[in-house]
């Protein structure tokens, strides 16, 4: 069955980058589908970041455009975001999933990492 | 930018009751684009329904969603100790977005 993972560290400085890679099994990247990133606030609210599809095309939330990038690895089936500098409202729960759009709405998530913005 | 709106805000009901949430937008949702989750505490949000109405792969049919436009609903027919969770609607079209959620407890 299709798994995705989130891996990376829990604490970043601010004014640094933060970077998560999701490793993704039971389903190739490249078959189809959106995949992206999804967190949630200590509050418990909930903000799209941004997707990518196989094709190469990217969406990103603009009110984080400036900050964020997500990539992608083929060979090893995961791919990863990039948010540059943090502050702590950037603290939240990072998850990856899967989606039938560029927005998401899929059945697959990652279980979430707590990364966490202080100094 | 749309807006959501969900309330209540909780939702305090007993097992084997109905349970009804409203999503509402300030902004027409296109093409039906609007999701709703449930969440419980430590884990990922878990995908109910898509396209507004439209069942998730082993949803149970207890849930159903309906609406169109700016106004959504998710029923829960029968409340099961399972479900007293939180609830996020999404519309996941242009620019997407959550909305605040609503807890259903006992």
């Amino acid at each position: 069955q299709v798994q995705l993972q989130e891996s990376g560290p829990g604490l970043v400085k601010p004014s640094e980058t933060l970077s998560l890679t999701c490793a993704v099994s039971g389903y190739s990247i490249n078959s189809g589908f959106y995949w992206g990133w999804i967190r949630q606030f200590p509050g418990k609210g909930l903000e799209w970041i941004g997707s990518f599809y196989r094709s190469g095309d990217t969406y990103y939330n603009p009110s984080l455009k400036s900050r964020v990038t997500i990539s992608v690895d083929t060979s090893k089936n995961q791919f990863s975001l990039n948010l540059s500098s943090v502050t702590a409202a950037d603290t939240a729960v990072y998850y990856c999933a899967r989606g039938s759009t560029p927005g998401i709405a899929g059945s697959y998530w990652g279980q979430g990492t707590l990364v966490t913005v202080s100094s | 930018e749309i807006v959501l709106t969900q309330s209540p805000g909780t939702l305090s009901l007993s097992p084997g009751e109905r349970a009804t949430l409203s999503c509402r937008a300030s902004q027409s949702v296109s093409n039906n684009y609007l999701a709703w989750y449930q969440q419980k505490p430590g884990q990922a949000p878990r995908l109910l329904i898509y396209g507004a109405s439209s069942r998730a792969t082993g949803i149970p049919d207890r849930f159903s969603g309906s609406g169109s436009g700016t106004d959504f609903t998710l029923t829960i027919s029968r409340l099961e100790p399972e479900d007293f969770a939180v609830y996020y609607c999404q519309q996941y079209g242009s620019s997407p977005l959550f909305g605040p959620g609503t807890k259903v407890d006992i």
